[in-house]
């Protein structure tokens, strides 16, 4: 059974950068055609894509947020994490790592970690 | 962007009502489109794949079709359990985009 599980710092200074670390489990992250994504949720507001990230190390960003995010992969550590710059107020949100799956006809989001608030203040 | 237009935001029903949720998209998007369901403090979870494609473990209740670029989740006989908030989703398009979310509330 896959598990994935988000960590890193609860609160973060505007202006500063948002790390983030998902470490999967129950599999190895460099095998099979899957992409590793970040989603986070406002408080009470809906899911929002932020990027994702290949088996081979090739990521594509949500065009919106694209000069502020960067998603990496360590595979010797089968973890991948979540740099997002220059935070502001509107960045603060619960942040989830999830795995993008491929299953004819499509791709779907089929395990996702428990979530990780990050609160954005001074 | 591929945009995806969910409705209704929100709706009441009891239990062992017949519910329907929508997603229209901006565009054609074949059959990629994906329903999760999510409670409060919980990650979403998939239902529904490839538009009409039961996950494994979800009820039968549940199912999916498509016309066109509209896109229904249906729960037939709603169940307790089942109060929560739905969000559709597509894959079409490397840059992945959610429905708004519908609230089905008591």
């Amino acid at each position: 059974q896959v598990q994935l599980q988000e960590s890193g710092p609860g609160l973060v200074k505007p202006s500063q950068t948002l790390s983030l670390t998902c470490v999967v489990s129950g599999g190895s992250i460099s095998s099979g055609s899957y992409f590793w994504s970040w989603i986070r949720q406002p408080a009470g507001k809906g899911l929002e894509w932020l990027g994702r990230i290949y088996t081979s190390g090739n990521a594509n960003y949500n065009p919106s947020l694209e000069s502020r995010v960067t998603i990496s992969l360590d595979t010797s550590k089968n973890q991948f994490s979540l740099k997002l710059s220059s935070v502001t107020a509107a960045d603060t949100a619960v942040y989830y790592c999830a795995r993008d799956s491929s299953s004819l006809p499509g791709w779907y989001f089929d395990y996702w970690g428990q979530g990780t608030l990050v609160t954005v203040s001074s | 962007d591929i945009q995806i237009t969910q409705s209704p935001s929100s709706l009441s029903a009891s239990v062992g009502d017949r519910v329907t949720i929508t997603c229209r998209a901006s565009q054609s998007i074949s059959s990629f489109l994906n329903w999760y369901q999510q409670k409060p403090g919980k990650a979403p979870k998939l239902l529904i794949y490839g538009a009409s494609s039961l996950q494994s473990g979800v009820p039968s209740r549940f199912s999916g079709s498509v016309s066109g670029t509209d896109f229904t989740l249906t729960i037939t006989s709603l169940q307790p359990e089942d109060f929560a908030t739905y969000y559709c989703q597509q894959s079409y398009s490397n840059t992945r985009t959610f429905g708004q979310g519908t609230k089905v509330e008591i």
